[in-house]
């Protein structure tokens, strides 16, 4: 099955710096990398994806990149404001099951 | 336009009793998923449902752990017999259209807590 791995555990970046976290998978079959923004006590909010045919997406201060040959993608985040701070979980799908995902970054924003 | 619900938001059980978590998925989903999580970790995939349907459960364990949607009301994820290890927060996600290659939304999630 699919293995995806997230780096760092923790991110700690002053406020108006930019943010990037990498995901690996293993599945050359996933087709579909989601990255979700975790905030304390509630669920996870779809933030941005990307999808195999594209290698790279922005909206606004946040972009995905995608190498499909090296199976890895990354979650860019620029000028980062305060309310950036969360746990990002990225994900890979491609199939009828479930998203497979990491195990999350905590990203602290430094004012 | 609601989003996808889920209730109740906490959970309290004793060992041996039954959990019953309900997921209502957005409004023109017919697609849901629960998923398992952790303290401090990811996201595990457990079932994967159409109405009436169960199309993956390849990971929900295969024994005290059952889910449903039928075909009028809420997805039901049922876990009988709880004990300590079934604590855990439990999302849905619901999508349009079929499989992992589409768009899931989240709920808020039920935080069980087995005593």
């Amino acid at each position: 099955g699919e293995n995806v791995e997230q780096h760092p555990s923790t991110l700690s970046v002053q406020e108006g710096d930019s943010a990037v976290i990498k995901c690996t998978y293993s599945d050359s079959a996933s087709n579909y990398f989601p990255w979700y923004k975790q905030e304390l006590g509630k669920g996870p909010q779809l933030i941005i994806d990307i999808r195999s045919n594209v290698g790279e997406k922005k909206d606004q201060r946040i972009a995905v990149t995608l190498n499909k040959t090296a199976k890895h993608f990354s979650l860019h985040i620029t000028e980062t404001q305060p309310e950036d701070s969360a746990v990002y979980f990225c994900a890979a799908g491609g199939g009828a099951d479930g998203l497979t995902f990491g195990k999350g970054t905590h990203l602290i924003i430094q004012p | 336009n609601a989003g996808v619900m889920q209730n109740p938001r906490h959970l309290v059980r004793r060992r041996g009793q039954e959990a019953r978590l309900r997921c209502s998925p957005m409004k023109g989903h017919s697609h849901v998923y629960w998923y398992r999580q952790l303290p401090e970790e990811g996201l595990k995939f457990m079932v994967y449902l159409q109405k009436e349907n169960i199309i993956d459960e390849s990971g929900m364990p295969k024994e005290r752990f059952s889910a449903e949607f039928p075909k009028e009301g809420p997805s039901i994820l049922r876990i009988q017999q709880v004990v300590r290890g079934d604590s855990a927060a439990y999302f849905c996600a619901s999508s349009l259209q079929q499989g992992a290659s589409y768009e899931q939304y989240f709920g808020p999630g039920t935080r069980l807590t087995v005593t």
